[in-house]
């Protein structure tokens, strides 16, 4: 599948503190992905980017759609200790089979209270 | 409600024997897949199945079998092959070649040998 890098691999915050963290690719996406999964637990969808340029809100969460259709970024404002969790970034590919998922390696939160 | 249950969320398995990873959605999904993810690490897919009665293998299949003989259920059997099968499985479901739209995961299995 299609490779997808995600920036910084982890992170440890101060409760309270802005987050940014982006996925970068060498191809081009139609639709950008984000997931939080919370430990012990499976990936949960968090915001949907289908359009290049398009900036999405989900509470405290802004996702962005990079106008190259090569990246997408996602940041989090006034982090709480609930944002703990992994971010995955994912984008859909064409292979023989159909239309797949690919995921990013993710991103760690920490967050200090 | 609609949704993604696997079982069981723990499970123990000693050296040498298979074991079966439930997978159940009534979501009236198409595709069902499994993927494996190890401590820190992301999620590297193992089956998946787009129609019933018809599977592919992904990245790493080695070691794993699956069947799909319902459209609602994909269970996963680790078998006696697979040299380090400790490690979070996570199963998942979408509407058929619309991934746009994204997965709908379940609550995964932590499959420990011991």
């Amino acid at each position: 599948g299609q490779q997808l890098n995600q920036s910084p691999q982890s992170m440890f915050i101060q409760e309270g503190e802005d987050v940014s963290m982006n996925c970068t690719s060498s191809s081009i996406f139609n639709t950008w992905l984000w997931y939080k999964q919370d430990p012990g637990e499976g990936p949960v969808l968090l915001i949907a980017l289908y359009k290049a340029g398009e900036l999405t809100s989900n509470g405290r969460l802004t996702a962005q759609f990079g106008i190259t259709r090569k990246d997408s970024f996602l940041n989090i404002s006034a982090s709480i200790p609930s944002d703990v969790g992994i971010y995955f970034c994912a984008g859909p590919y064409l292979n023989n089979a159909g239309n797949m998922l690919t995921f990013g390696g993710g991103t760690r939160l920490m967050v200090k209270p | 409600d609609g949704g993604i249950t696997q079982s069981p969320k723990y499970l123990f398995r000693k050296e040498g024997q298979n074991v079966t990873l439930s997978c159940e959605q009534n979501l009236n999904h198409d595709a069902m897949y499994w993927y494996r993810q190890d401590p820190g690490q992301g999620l590297r897919l193992i089956y998946y199945s787009q129609i019933v009665n018809d599977f592919q293998k992904g990245d790493i299949a080695e070691g794993y079998s699956v069947s799909r003989e319902k459209k609602e259920s994909f269970p996963l059997t680790v078998t006696s092959a697979q040299k380090n099968p400790t490690a979070f499985y996570l199963c998942a479901s979408s509407i058929v070649a619309d991934a746009n739209y994204g997965y709908t995961f379940g609550s995964g299995t932590r499959l420990t040998v011991v």
